[in-house]
């Protein structure tokens, strides 16, 4: 089983739907990242969590310690949207060594 | 936020040579960088743990010789693939680690062999 576990692996969604993506971990962390991969494999970093939530613009981020979850949370999507989202947990008993899960691909359509 | 770049962020070469990859925080000393290789339609991995003025620590499978890992000064990596061969075609990314706590990625190099 994999320490990083994201749901879904693909989702499709017509603009302006609220998008959740969903990251469950198995180990015990000191952060977590949301990361945005497009098409060409730039990644950009969205955002670093330790507790709590965190809101950017459209984008929202929460983690529940306790669950070992967290979700990403897009809000009126929008075509550009449309990337592989992962989260990576710092495994807090491997000298911060990331955990990347597989990723979410999504897919907004105009 | 922190920046890191990376440099390039493509590059395609020949068989047998070698490729430099660099790593830079604009804006932070990083005590600790990390790269990572990702191959199509899978996780990124980790390769190496690399902390300036000491040797780059290997995860089980790289080879140390391949993969040349230089960490010069506090705001640079740099990732020499050495021998290149289609199979090092990939993409790889570095993290850099401030005061610690917070790790920033990179945007990413893809590296085409031909």
């Amino acid at each position: 089983k994999n320490e990083v576990e994201q749901s879904p692996q693909n989702l499709t969604a017509q603009e302006g739907e609220f998008i959740t993506i969903n990251c469950s971990y198995s180990v015990g962390i000191s952060a977590l990242h949301w990361l945005q991969q497009h098409p060409g494999g730039g990644i950009v970093s969205l955002f670093m969590l330790s507790s709590g939530k965190k809101k950017h613009g459209r984008l929202i981020a929460t983690i529940n310690i306790q669950e070992k979850h967290s979700s990403l949370h897009i809000t009126a999507s929008h075509p550009r949207d449309s990337a592989v989202y992962i989260c990576a947990v710092r495994h807090v008993n491997r000298d911060d060594k990331i955990i990347f899960g597989k990723g979410t691909r999504l897919h907004i359509l105009p | 936020g922190a920046v890191v770049s990376q440099h390039p962020s493509w590059v395609i070469c020949k068989s047998g040579t070698s490729v430099k990859i660099e790593c830079r925080s604009l804006d932070f000393q990083a005590t600790t960088m990390f790269w990572y290789r990702q191959f199509p339609k899978q996780s990124l991995m980790l390769m190496a743990t690399s902390n300036e003025g000491s040797k780059a620590t290997y995860e089980q499978g790289v080879e140390k010789d391949k993969f040349l890992i230089n960490h010069a000064s506090l705001t640079l990596s740099t990732l020499t693939v050495t021998s290149a061969h289609p199979e090092d075609s990939s993409f790889y990314i570095c993290s850099a680690v401030r005061e610690w706590v917070e790790q920033f990625f990179g945007p990413g190099t893809r590296l085409t062999v031909l």
